[in-house]
């Protein structure tokens, strides 16, 4: 089983639509989870963190984590063409090292 | 890309030649990761290390990638005699230890050409 699983996609939404990327990790004592994207020929940035269970909202993005189910989702409302981009999840583990494990990532592609 | 620093950004070498890829982390981090990424493909990891220490090499290739974090200076990756296949992007990014709430910041990468 991979450490942090993420379904390779494309998703293809429609402008104005939800979109919905959704994570798998392995490690149950995962403290923290991250939201990155990345723009073809770039480099990945950080968009959205969460550490505790539940919703976390910013803007027209929202992250969710259930850690009991091994979890962790984000939602982008009101998709717009600018959002199309790889977008990936990465979880912190609680090994002494913290290591940060970064998913292959699901490509997003909003249709106009 | 609070800080992390690639060089160069651009690499070009000729079948056979040595690559080095330089990584100097966000200051005061002391975790880096490599990762490969061929295009329109995802990222893949390929090693991480802490000041001075191998912690995880489960991604690199055994024979001619090689990699280091020493006491002093950047982090450096190094691939030998080159092939046409270790045309890629390579990102690093760095995180910092003792911090559970943090995130790993990446570099810009260095597109690595080989001719």
């Amino acid at each position: 089983q991979k450490e942090v699983e993420q379904n390779s996609g494309p998703l293809s939404v429609p402008e104005g639509a939800i979109a919905s990327l959704n994570c798998t990790y392995s490690d149950r004592g995962s403290q923290s989870f991250f939201w990155y994207r990345q723009y073809s020929g770039k480099s990945p940035e950080l968009i959205m963190f969460i550490y505790s269970n539940g919703d976390k909202e910013d803007g027209r993005f929202t992250a969710q984590l259930n850690k009991a189910s091994q979890y962790v989702s984000l939602l982008i409302r009101d998709s717009q063409p600018s959002d199309s981009a790889t977008y990936l999840c990465a979880v912190k583990g609680s090994g002494g090292y913290q290591k940060v494990t970064f998913g292959t990532g699901t490509k997003l592609q909003v249709i106009p | 890309n609070a800080g992390v620093m690639q060089n160069p950004r651009h690499l070009v070498r000729r079948r056979g030649q040595e690559a080095r890829l330089r990584c100097s982390p966000v200051k005061g981090h002391s975790h880096v990761y490599w990762y490969r990424q061929l295009p329109e493909e995802g990222l893949k990891f390929m090693v991480y290390l802490q000041k001075e220490n191998i912690i995880d090499e489960s991604g690199m290739p055994k024979e001619r990638f090689s990699a280091e974090f020493p006491k002093e200076g950047p982090s450096i990756l190094r691939i030998q005699q080159v092939v046409r296949g270790d045309s890629a992007a390579y990102f690093c990014a760095s995180s910092q230890s003792g911090v559970v709430n943090t995130e790993a910041f990446f570099g810009q990468g260095t597109r690595l050409t080989v001719v």
